[in-house]
């Protein structure tokens, strides 16, 4: 079984901060990792994912994220925060098998604060 | 861009009775899949489909069943509904053996009372 976490459930920053918002993952075989964003009264969409090569992928708006095989971890970064980010974020992994499905972390509330 | 869609955005329905949540995508994605989000648990899968004619059991398919009759629709039905299913709901699409990615429709508000 695959499990995520997300160990902080609230960050608030200030806008023009730089932010990370931390996931981690147990699985022991080959997966992928994304990262969706849920703002508020909406649907997930996708920021980006990571299988294998350069460990830190780019996304839309600023976003990266590094995967750490060593450390289970797949953190999401941003330099510079704009109010707009703020919303809901979602670590997830599915494995590279037949059993094609995602597991989600809880979420990451982020708060910019103008 | 995928295309997925729901209806009812929003739904009140009474203990006991059935509800069905339709979901509808436009980008001849394979899989689809129902989820409900709750405070607390994050994203939780339900039920899911290969194609057209299968469903699959996820991580919390009880009291619920799914229909998948066409490419593009996928239903989740709730034939005896109970409060504890008063959740938002998710239905998404996609292609995971070549994209990786979930294309997300906006949800319905499932209020059982």
């Amino acid at each position: 079984t695959q499990t995520v976490s997300q160990s902080d459930a609230h960050v608030t920053v200030f806008e023009g901060d730089s932010v990370e918002l931390r996931c981690n993952y147990s699985y022991g075989g080959s997966i992928y990792l994304s990262w969706y964003i849920q703002h508020h009264g909406h649907g997930l969409q996708f920021l980006l994912k990571y299988y294998s090569g350069n460990p830190v992928v780019q996304g839309v708006n600023g976003f990266e994220a590094e995967f750490s095989k060593s450390d289970s971890s797949f953190h999401l970064r941003k330099a510079s925060v704009h109010w707009s980010d703020s919303a809901v974020y979602f670590c997830a992994v599915s494995a590279n098998t037949g059993y094609q499905n995602f597991y989600f972390g809880k979420g990451t509330s982020l708060t910019v604060i103008p | 861009e995928a295309a997925v869609t729901q209806s009812p955005r929003n739904k009140v329905a009474v203990t006991g009775g059935k509800v069905t949540l339709s979901c509808n995508q436009t980008n001849n994605h394979n899989n689809m899949y129902w989820y409900r989000q709750d405070t607390g648990h994050g994203l939780r899968l339900i039920h899911y489909s290969y194609g057209a004619g299968s469903t699959e059991k996820g991580d919390i398919p009880d009291g619920y069943k799914a229909s998948r009759p066409s490419q593009e629709n996928f239903s989740l039905i709730l034939e005896l509904a109970t409060p504890s299913q008063t959740s938002v709901y998710f239905c998404a699409s996609g292609d995971l053996g070549v994209s990786y990615e979930q294309y997300f429709g906006p949800g319905t508000r499932l209020t059982v009372l």
